[in-house]
């Protein structure tokens, strides 16, 4: 019973660097989401999706980009890595409608230098 | 495990006694609501949630009551236990607009013994 799986655990970036941060599925969900959170702050959003080939933008999108090819896939790229994006990521899915409860993963802690 | 808001505030509650965490929230559009509980080192994980049209909800152990008048939220903990220490999230959206959750920015309970 995987869930939602996030790889990596932990990164250290150098600024100016990218990567992309795996996020993967199994139960099916239509919607999936991507939220950053920083020490004294909730989370918030960054991208999400509402299904296969529809992205659109959170609250805090400069700096990311996202891609939907599959219903089990949310990778988010980071393009030029900045200290300011030193943070930890949470990936989240959840079947939509009525009751839109967002199960998450464990987390992605990056530290861009 | 990761610094989950260094400047939370904090609830400390002796084990066995009932705790009470509060939630503000911002939007009076907001219809649905959820509390999620973030142990050091994990993603946020749901604890219950209620909608609009009810004031109160019960599970096990937990109870969340709403207060619209006033866009007051609160968790309630019978019989705390060592295992509920944690960073608890109210968390807010209005039904229809897909997977954009806006958390608060926590609490965190320390149960002492």
């Amino acid at each position: 019973n995987a869930g939602v799986t996030q790889t990596p655990k932990f990164q250290v970036l150098k600024t100016g660097q990218s990567m992309t941060l795996q996020c993967a599925q199994d139960m099916n969900h239509e919607y999936m989401s991507w939220y950053r959170q920083d020490p004294g702050m909730g989370l918030r959003l960054i991208h999400y999706s509402v299904g296969a080939g529809i992205t659109d933008q959170g609250e805090v999108p400069n700096g990311y980009n996202v891609s939907r090819s599959t219903t089990e896939d949310f990778p988010l790229r980071l393009l030029s890595a900045a200290p300011s994006q030193t943070s930890v990521y949470f990936c989240a899915s959840s079947y939509g409608g009525l009751q839109n409860i967002q199960y998450f993963g464990a987390g992605t802690r990056l530290s861009v230098l | 495990g990761e610094s989950v808001g260094l400047h939370l505030p904090t609830l400390s509650v002796q084990e066995g006694d009932n705790s009470i965490i509060n939630c503000a929230y911002s939007n009076s559009a907001s219809d649905y609501f959820i509390w999620y509980k973030q142990e050091s080192g994990k993603g946020p994980q749901f604890i219950i949630d209620i909608r609009s049209n009810m004031d109160k909800r019960q599970g096990q152990r937990v109870t969340v009551l709403l207060n619209k008048t006033v866009k007051h939220l609160s968790l309630q903990i019978a019989a705390t236990q060592p295992g509920d220490s944690a960073v608890y999230f109210c968390a807010e959206t209005v039904t229809g607009t897909a997977s954009k959750l806006t958390f608060g920015t926590g609490t965190r309970l320390q149960v002492t013994l």
